[in-house]
């Protein structure tokens, strides 16, 4: 199974700061097709997971254009240029690369 | 509307087996591919299998093979997930969601969440 590496586990950030979550896969994300099967979620507090980013860089509709995610291989990166009080929650990320899928622990964003 | 309606809450005593069904509105059927992710209390999320209608045969983690059992009904638009031999690391929120295609790729609609207690 590819393992999910997230980091870090908890982030407390002010309005309007930056804020920066690390995913590392334990096998390459890159998929014969071409593309790259790593996705972000945002599980809100008392909410099912949402959609934020597919294949690495892609925002999935509606979603602000304050995230964006990058990232190649292995490593991944998923940035919020200027974090707003709605954001907070868990954020995940998943790779589809191969079955079975599997999840990073999370990374839970507050608002000091 | 686009969305996933999934049965209710149940409790389940060790042992015994839970069936959550997850009914699907908007678009084919058939032109779906949906999957089972659980979240145990305070914990992340964990992906338990998948099924994609039009190719009949669905996917399990190794670690649910012999216990989980999904199946669809396309008359009524409903995918279900049944776990056996309940014990109570089983205890959890299963979610079910769905997407366009035929494979297991970033899922962008999600049920609302059935909570199974397993207790004694």
């Amino acid at each position: 199974d590819i393992v999910m590496t997230q980091t870090p586990l908890s982030l407390s950030v002010t309005p309007g700061q930056p804020a920066s979550i690390s995913c590392k896969s334990s096998q390459s994300l890159l998929h014969n097709d071409g593309k790259t099967y790593l996705h972000w979620y945002l599980q809100k507090p008392g909410q099912s997971p949402q959609l934020l980013i597919h294949e690495v860089s892609t925002r999935f509709s509606g979603v602000p254009d304050r995230f964006s995610g990058s990232g190649s291989g292995t490593d991944f990166t998923l940035k919020i240029s200027r974090v707003e009080a709605e954001d907070v929650g868990v954020y995940y990320c998943m790779q589809s690369r191969q079955l079975p899928l599997t999840f990073g622990g999370g990374t839970k964003v507050e608002i000091k | 509307q686009v969305q996933l309606v999934q049965s209710g809450a149940e409790v389940r005593k060790p042992g015994s087996s839970v069936k959550v069904s997850c009914k699907t509105s908007g678009g084919t059927f058939n032109n779906f591919a949906f999957t089972w992710v659980r979240q145990a209390p305070g914990q992340g999320l964990e992906w338990m299998g998948g099924i994609v209608p039009f190719f009949y045969t669905p996917n399990y983690a190794q670690k649910f093979q012999g216990r989980l059992t999904i199946t669809t009904d396309e008359s009524t638009s409903t995918v279900y997930m049944e776990l056996s031999s309940l014990r109570s690391g089983d205890t959890a929120v299963y979610y079910c969601a769905r997407r366009e295609g035929y494979n297991y790729h970033a899922f962008h609609i999600w049920g609302q969440g059935t909570l199974v207690t397993v207790s004694s």
